[in-house]
């Protein structure tokens, strides 16, 4: 069974970084886009960032555009997101997802 | 206008068929698009249930009943998830999606109540 398993998460006051990580097993990572997505509590999905393949191309949300950065490393199956400048409404579950398979996701807390 | 919109809400009852609609902003049209759905309970994670883009383009979600299947209505530019004989199982959140302009794009999602 394909798991993807994020971590990272955690309680940082506003304008503090964090790295999100997403280890895949049993998964052909490469061969997949893999995206972020979070979910504020009772609340809608958002799609964050995606990076394709190869990781040659990345794509953002206009809220997190030169804040966040998406990045992989397809020889460890690893899917990270850095998030810098982080502000109250960025509170929420992050998701690392292909289109088929989604972790459990972690919980970012920005707070002051 | 969003992109994707969902209704809030849909009640059926066990037994039923439940026709969830996810209709697309005037301007994108719902022939260019692989429509994704997802069933998300509480707790959990969102589960990838399916997509549809014609009856030769879809594809069944690993492990996911028949009972389960999509379809579009051109006419309302909107994709449709169709849940037929209903299960209390059943009962959750439910989130289209379009990969539009290198973006994922959810629906607001609709909470299916089977009672």
């Amino acid at each position: 069974e394909v798991q993807l398993v994020e971590s990272g998460g955690g309680l940082v006051q506003p304008g503090e970084s964090l790295r999100l990580s997403c280890a895949a097993s049993r998964f052909t990572f490469g061969t997949y886009t893999m995206s972020w997505v979070r979910q504020t509590p009772g609340k809608g999905l958002e799609w964050v960032a995606n990076t394709k393949q190869d990781g040659s191309e990345k794509n953002y949300v206009d809220s997190v555009k030169g804040r966040f950065t998406i990045s992989r490393d397809n020889a460890k199956n690893l899917l990270y997101l850095q998030m810098n400048s982080l502000r109250v409404e960025d509170t929420a579950v992050y998701y690392c997802a292909s289109f088929d398979n989604w972790g459990q996701g972690t919980l970012v807390t920005v707070s002051s | 206008q969003a992109v994707l919109t969902q209704p809030s809400s849909l009640s059926a009852s066990p037994g039923a068929s439940a026709s969830l609609t996810c209709t697309l902003r005037s301007g994108i049209n719902v022939g260019t698009y692989r429509i994704y759905w997802y069933q998300q309970k509480p707790g959990s994670p969102p589960q990838y249930l399916l997509r549809y883009k014609s009856d030769s383009d879809k594809q069944q979600g690993s492990g996911v009943p028949s009972r389960f299947s999509g379809s579009k209505d051109a006419s309302a530019n909107a994709g449709i998830l169709l849940i037929s004989g209903l299960q209390s199982e059943d009962e959750a959140d439910y989130y289209c999606m379009i990969a539009h302009n290198s973006a994922w794009v959810f629906g607001g999602g609709t909470k299916l109540t089977v009672l």
